[in-house]
């Protein structure tokens, strides 16, 4: 089926420990985005990728890197994990207008 | 930080009641958006509204654009267990070239039979 998939769909990492989130689209969109939703927080934009070979920060960049590896592939990079960052990520994409989202990747950092 | 006020945070229903739920902001948004998200699911998009004044409808689901480009509402007419869910606003800041969304912090629908 089209759409966006995420990889993995747990994770629980050590502090300290670094891991990379990937996240592909097939529908050949420009633009790609990474969110962290927290209770009660909705979603919070943490980079955004506009077209492919671009990224930009967002609302909450801090402690976290992407790469947009290709049109299809843009991933999330955590490189020394801290319990702040114990979320659900969710990796999606748009032509313009609405996002379509993956099903998110749930991780606990402890 | 975020700028969207979206209420109630909560609701509980019965099934066959309607509901209705909207966001507020003190900007002006070009774009409003509606989601849902159910459990271990990526949100979902529901209805798109791009002029003020819009109203626009997906079955059971009707939401409005204000007049103001301030806020959104959307209703959900004769609820159904399947409704269950996180159902968030989203707006597209005026003036942003190009295009961040803010997001509601959402409002949860419990429907009983």
């Amino acid at each position: 089926n089209a759409g966006v998939t995420q990889t993995p769909k747990f994770q629980v990492l050590k502090t300290g420990q670094s891991m990379t989130l990937q996240c592909a689209q097939d529908m050949n969109h420009n633009s790609m985005y990474w969110y962290r939703q927290d209770p009660g927080m909705g979603l919070r934009l943490i980079y955004y990728s506009a077209s492919e070979g671009t990224t930009d920060k967002g609302e909450v960049p801090n402690g976290y890197n992407v790469s947009r590896l290709n049109k299809r592939e843009f991933s999330l990079r955590l490189e020394s994990a801290a319990p702040s960052q114990t979320s659900v990520y969710f990796c999606a994409s748009s032509q313009q207008g609405g996002r379509t989202f993956g099903s998110g990747t749930r991780l606990t950092v402890v | 930080g975020q700028q969207l006020n979206q209420s109630p945070q909560s609701m509980f229903i019965q099934e066959g009641e309607d509901v209705s739920m909207n966001c507020t902001s003190s900007s002006i948004f070009n774009t409003w958006l509606w989601y849902k998200q159910e459990p271990g699911e990526g949100p979902v998009l529901l209805i798109a509204l791009y002029k003020a004044g819009e109203l626009t409808s997906n079955g059971r689901l009707t939401a409005q654009f204000g007049i103001t480009r301030k806020d959104s509402f959307l209703n959900i007419s004769a609820s159904i267990p399947s409704d269950v869910g996180i159902y968030f606003c989203a707006g597209e800041l005026q003036g942003d070239s190009w295009g961040k969304l803010q997001f509601g912090a959402g409002t949860q629908v419990v429907v009983t039979p």
